[in-house]
């Protein structure tokens, strides 16, 4: 199974707040993790990724962090919700073959009022 | 990450082929050709992906020009639940720094009709 969980499917959060989104995957041991984030009518943009436990890639400097404290386990926080953070949240895995596709999880709809 | 060139948008009836191309006339040689499609509120699908000889899976084929420069994603025998936002990437997914580094354009929006 290559299953990915993402919860919750839908929030919505104050501005000042914090934020916690957990991805969990199942299948092979060690796989590459990907947050990725979609704003409403943009394309996807590449947050963070992960090659292995305590392994964190940033690709755009933000509001946000990353962090896999275990395998398969990849969390995206926030210590303070601006309003541009509002999106649609996407975690993906990608298996250990070189040319390995993505494969996402069904998302989490952020707004944050 | 070569760019990708798609139609904006294209229509089909259910149950003829789908035929989505996609320019990519600046791939270079190690780079993959990938497709994913993403249903309304839903995570991107992936749908199939090759280097140069073409592919063909349970969802679609995929034809990649002897140049490497266009491919063409093949819906065999569209459904209503095909519809979608089509994307076609091509990436170099073998690790170092490009690791997941998907980008993801405008797409082609395929509506199939009855």
């Amino acid at each position: 199974s290559q299953t990915i969980h993402q919860w919750p499917a839908t929030l919505v959060q104050p501005v000042g707040s914090p934020l916690s989104l957990e991805c969990t995957v199942e299948g092979t041991s060690n796989p590459n993790l990907y947050w990725y984030r979609q704003a409403a009518g943009r394309g996807l943009q590449l947050l963070f990724y992960s090659v292995g436990i305590g392994q964190i890639s940033s690709e755009v400097p933000q509001n946000l962090s990353a962090s896999r404290p275990q395998d398969r386990q990849f969390i995206l926080s926030s210590k303070k919700l601006l309003l541009s953070d509002s999106g649609f949240y996407l975690c993906a895995r990608q298996g250990a073959r070189g040319d390995s596709p993505l494969h996402f999880g069904n998302g989490t709809r952020l707004t944050v009022t | 990450d070569a760019k990708t060139t798609q139609p904006t948008s294209m229509d089909c009836a259910e149950g003829r082929a789908a035929n989505l191309p996609c320019n990519h006339s600046t791939i270079s040689g190690n780079e993959y050709v990938y497709w994913y499609r993403q249903i309304h509120s839903q995570g991107p699908q992936y749908i199939i992906h090759g280097l140069k000889n073409n592919e063909t899976n349970e969802m679609a084929s995929l034809i990649i020009t002897e140049d490497r420069k266009s491919s063409t994603l093949i819906l065999p025998h569209a459904t209503l639940r095909d519809t979608a936002v089509y994307y076609c990437i091509v990436a170099n997914n073998a690790g170092g720094t490009s690791y997941g580094k998907l980008t993801f354009g405008q797409g082609t929006i395929l509506t199939v009709h009855p």
